[in-house]
Formats: C-alpha cells, sequence, structure tokens
C-alpha cells in the first residue's frame, strides 16, 4: 500500500519570504501522480499543484512550485512570495495511474505567514 | 458551476442516532467520493462511485456506514448508530471519469459530533 509523509506539523514564513514544505512517499509503481492540496480555514480543499510521475520537469504555478525527485521518492512544495492569505493546512497526496480511485493523503503541514 | 456542495455542514448528534449526509457534485462530474477527516489528520478514503456504481468501498467503512447514489448524480451517506469515534468531518469530492490523473475537487465537508 503506498503511504505519504509530512515530517513538518507546523511551519512558519515572515510575508514575502520563501518557504518549502517537505513530502515523502512509498510506492512500488512507477507510474502515479502527486499532489499538494490546500485547506484555509473555511476548510475547503483546494488543488495547488499536480505532477506527474513520467514528467522529469518540475511543476510551477505561479508562485507555487515543485522538487520531484522520483529516486528518491521525494515532492516538496516551495511557496515564493508568501502571501497572508497562503496560511492554511498543506496536504500531500498521491494517486495511482492504475488505479485511480483514490487519493492518498499525508497528515498535513499548517504553515503560518507573520506579517 | 457552483462545485461540490454538502448538506449539512454541521450536525450534532447523540450517540446511537443516525445521521444522512448529502453531497451535491460538479455537474457531469460521473465520478463521487466520501473521505473522512479527522483533526489533525490528512482525509482517509472511504468509498467511491462512477456514475451510480459503487465500485470501492474502504476498510475504513464498517456495516453501519452505507453510501447511494441513486441517479448518478447526488449521493448519500448514512451513518447508523453513531458511535463518539465516528465524529470527523466528512468530505465529499467529484472528478470527471476520463483519466486517472483528472483534477478531484472537493466540497467545504460536513461535521459530524457525537455526544
Amino acid at each position: 500500500a503506498q503511504t505519504v509523509t509530512q515530517s513538518q506539523p507546523e511551519m512558519s514564513v515572515q510575508e514575502a519570504e520563501t518557504v518549502t514544505l517537505s513530502c515523502t512517499y512509498d510506492t512500488s509503481e512507477s507510474d502515479y501522480y502527486l499532489f499538494w492540496y490546500k485547506q484555509p480555514p473555511s476548510r475547503q480543499m483546494i488543488l495547488v499543484i499536480r505532477q506527474e510521475a513520467y514528467k522529469q520537469q518540475n511543476a510551477t504555478e505561479n508562485r507555487f512550485s515543485v522538487n520531484f525527485q522520483k529516486a528518491a521518492k521525494s515532492f516538496s512544495l516551495k511557496i515564493s512570495d508568501s502571501q497572508l492569505g497562503d496560511a492554511a493546512m498543506y496536504f500531500c497526496a498521491y494517486r495511482s495511474a492504475k488505479n485511480g480511485n483514490k487519493l492518498v493523503f499525508g497528515a498535513g503541514t499548517i504553515l503560518r505567514v507573520k506579517s | 458551476d457552483t462545485g461540490v456542495s454538502q448538506d449539512p455542514r454541521h450536525k450534532i448528534t447523540k450517540r446511537g442516532q443516525n445521521v444522512t449526509f448529502r453531497c451535491d457534485p460538479i455537474s457531469e462530474h460521473n465520478r463521487l467520493y466520501w473521505y473522512r477527516q479527522t483533526l489533525g489528520q490528512g482525509p482517509e478514503f472511504l468509498t467511491y462511485f462512477q456514475n451510480e456504481a459503487q465500485l470501492e468501498k474502504s476498510r475504513l467503512l464498517s456495516d453501519r456506514f452505507s453510501a447511494e447514489r441513486p441517479k448518478g448524480s447526488f449521493s448519500t451517506l448514512e451513518i447508523q448508530r453513531t458511535e463518539q469515534g465516528d465524529s470527523a468531518m466528512y468530505l465529499c469530492a467529484s472528478s470527471l471519469l476520463s483519466g486517472t490523473g483528472n483534477t478531484i475537487y472537493f466540497g467545504e465537508g460536513s461535521w459530524l459530533t457525537v455526544v
């Protein structure tokens, strides 16, 4: 079974600074998808960024980028120019390409943004 | 397109009572998922539907839980004889069928407190 581990329960960043959230996963599959979801205090989960395992290029969405290291099974999220609205719980998630019926989530990282 | 909506948003019930949650997915999304999230944890997969067929159920879904999607549109999740351990947020999500990498969109969740 696949597992996702987020080793940082909580992180803090100063507004306008950069922060990196860590995620590692365990799988025996070679084809899969990885996601970062954001869950603000209003609780609706929002997709931040996704990465296909077959792509070597790291995904980027505006201020959000990932560092995908397939051999190391690592998938970190970098947030540049942090804004107050970035404060939320961030979840790393895995989805199999063969049996993509569900997402496997990590325990999450609370991100606090200081003004 | 108003997103995934869930009702009620909050429910407090006495132990032993039955509760039902409703989910309206994004229109034309033929996959619908239920997840459970407890405080400080990531969501855990419960079950999913493809149109009206329930195709997978997690071992977390005990006999007291039943989910339906009668016409392939909205879904209900019923918990019978609630226990304090059922206290959690129940998240509904939906996606399109084509491609296992398709984005899964989440609702705001239904909070259940069993007293």
